[in-house]
């Protein structure tokens, strides 16, 4: 079946700090790769995706790069702010499953200046 | 352009209680999703709307859950009646085409005491 493991929070860095965010998946077929963000009091927004083994996603500073061989798409961002803290979710889909979203668990982030 | 919109934000209500969320997609996007998480856990899909029509219902947990979308437009899920483990945030997301990225609303907060 199809599942995502993202590891577990709460995370809090120092601005500035290197992060990553471990993401790794099963799925039958081939799944594209996604990274939502929940700010405080919102929606989820679409962070960067990914759809294909190799491609790198990047956004805002932040970057993923899909690994088939490692079935991972870890998030990374070299400065982190305080403006980065939330949720950050790791999701995939896959065309032979109705394209509906197999999310993680989430990972909570707090930057602190 | 509007983004996706639920109504309400939050709701509390006592267990055996009735309560209906309603979810406005972005206009044009023929798909429309449904997702929960309960507290601390993953976003898990409930349903998937192309226009009218349930195309998988395969995440609904039970009969007691109801969703509908009249006319295409916007949709319903009535929790008739509630348990004590239906609290959790409802999701709902649209996409314009299957596959492509799903805009997610800001989600309601559903408390049963």
């Amino acid at each position: 079946g199809n599942s995502v493991t993202q590891m577990e929070g709460p995370v809090t860095l120092s601005e500035e700090a290197f992060l990553t965010i471990n993401c790794t998946y099963t799925a039958t077929g081939y799944p594209s790769l996604f990274w939502y963000v929940q700010y405080p009091g919102e929606g989820l927004q679409l962070l960067l995706k990914a759809t294909k083994a190799d491609d790198k996603g990047s956004n805002k500073g932040f970057e993923a790069t899909y690994r088939k061989e490692t079935t991972s798409f870890h998030l990374e961002k070299g400065s982190v702010q305080v403006s980065d803290s939330a949720v950050y979710f790791c999701a995939l889909s896959t065309t032979n499953t109705g394209n509906q979203f197999y999310f993680g668990t989430g990972t909570s982030l707090t930057v602190i200046p | 352009e509007a983004g996706v919109t639920q109504f309400p934000s939050h709701s509390v209500i006592e267990k055996g209680q009735t309560v209906t969320l309603r979810c406005d997609p972005i206009s044009g996007h023929d798909n429309l999703y449904w997702y929960r998480r309960v507290m601390g856990k993953e976003i898990k899909f409930l349903l998937h709307f192309v226009k009218e029509s349930k195309q998988d219902e395969s995440g609904m947990p039970n009969n007691r859950f109801l969703a509908e979308r009249t006319g295409g437009t916007y949709s319903t899920l009535k929790v008739q009646p509630a348990e004590l483990e239906d609290s959790g945030v409802y999701f709902c997301a649209s996409s314009q085409v299957v596959g492509r990225e799903q805009y997610f609303g800001p989600g309601t907060r559903l408390t049963v005491t």
